[in-house]
């Protein structure tokens, strides 16, 4: 079954702020990242939490709790070139596997 | 540097014919994977190898087999391909000790009459 959990979609106005989260198991949970992947392309990295707490890159952010196994990433400012779908990967073992989660289709509107 | 290359982009192939999927990179990278994305499922993840000679099972590893004899390469080989093996496949590669880090090549989108 599915280890990470998601909301499968999410819809926010162009300018506000929106928050997708992320649930996972915590057998050998190492780090958690996240992707964003445009229609027809590739997944592309955004960012990463292996520690507690917030990770800011420009308008995104991603924050981790390890004691919750819980996770969210923030996209403020959204830009409709921000509606893409969006995944939390869990990596386990050592850095040796990552696990996808199902995906976060976000849609930004005017 | 061309980062993670795959071909080919497009395939066409009948139940029962076997073919391999390649799968390279030029950024001296340990970690390699191989994921299908099929319509609501995600990315799945099919194989991977942590380096050369090294490989290891994802969740879907049935039909598929890989081998790794060099850091650069990893392809994916299909033995009798199926219906269900229509997909899309990605290959990721990313560096221990990185950030969590993985580079995506374009994909191959898969169709199996």
């Amino acid at each position: 079954g599915q280890s990470l959990e998601q909301p499968s979609e999410v819809t926010a106005v162009e300018g506000a702020i929106v928050q997708i989260n992320c649930t996972y198991q915590t057998s050998g949970f190492y780090g958690l990242s996240w992707y964003q992947q445009h229609d027809g392309g590739a997944p592309t990295f955004l960012s990463y939490n292996a520690l507690d707490g917030l990770e800011e890159t420009g308008r995104f952010s991603s924050f981790l709790s390890r004691s919750d196994s819980y996770g969210y990433l923030l996209l403020q400012e959204l830009q409709m070139k921000d509606s893409a779908s969006y995944f939390c990967a869990e990596m386990t073992g050592g850095y040796q596997k990552v696990t996808f989660g199902i995906g976060t289709k976000l849609q930004v509107i005017p | 540097n061309a980062g993670v290359t795959q071909t080919p982009k497009f395939q066409v192939l009948k139940t029962g014919q076997s073919m391999t999927l390649q799968c390279a990179q030029d950024m001296n990278h340990e970690y390699m994977s191989w994921y299908r994305q099929d319509p609501g499922m995600g990315l799945r993840l099919i194989h991977y190898s942590v380096g050369a000679g090294i490989t290891d099972q994802g969740e879907v590893p049935n039909g598929y087999n890989v081998s790794r004899s060099t850091t650069e390469d990893f392809p994916l080989r299909l033995l009798s391909a199926a219906p269900s093996q229509t997909s899309v496949y990605f290959c990721a590669s990313s560096s221990f000790g990185g950030e969590g880090d993985q580079y995506f090549g374009p994909g191959t989108r898969l169709l199996v009459l």
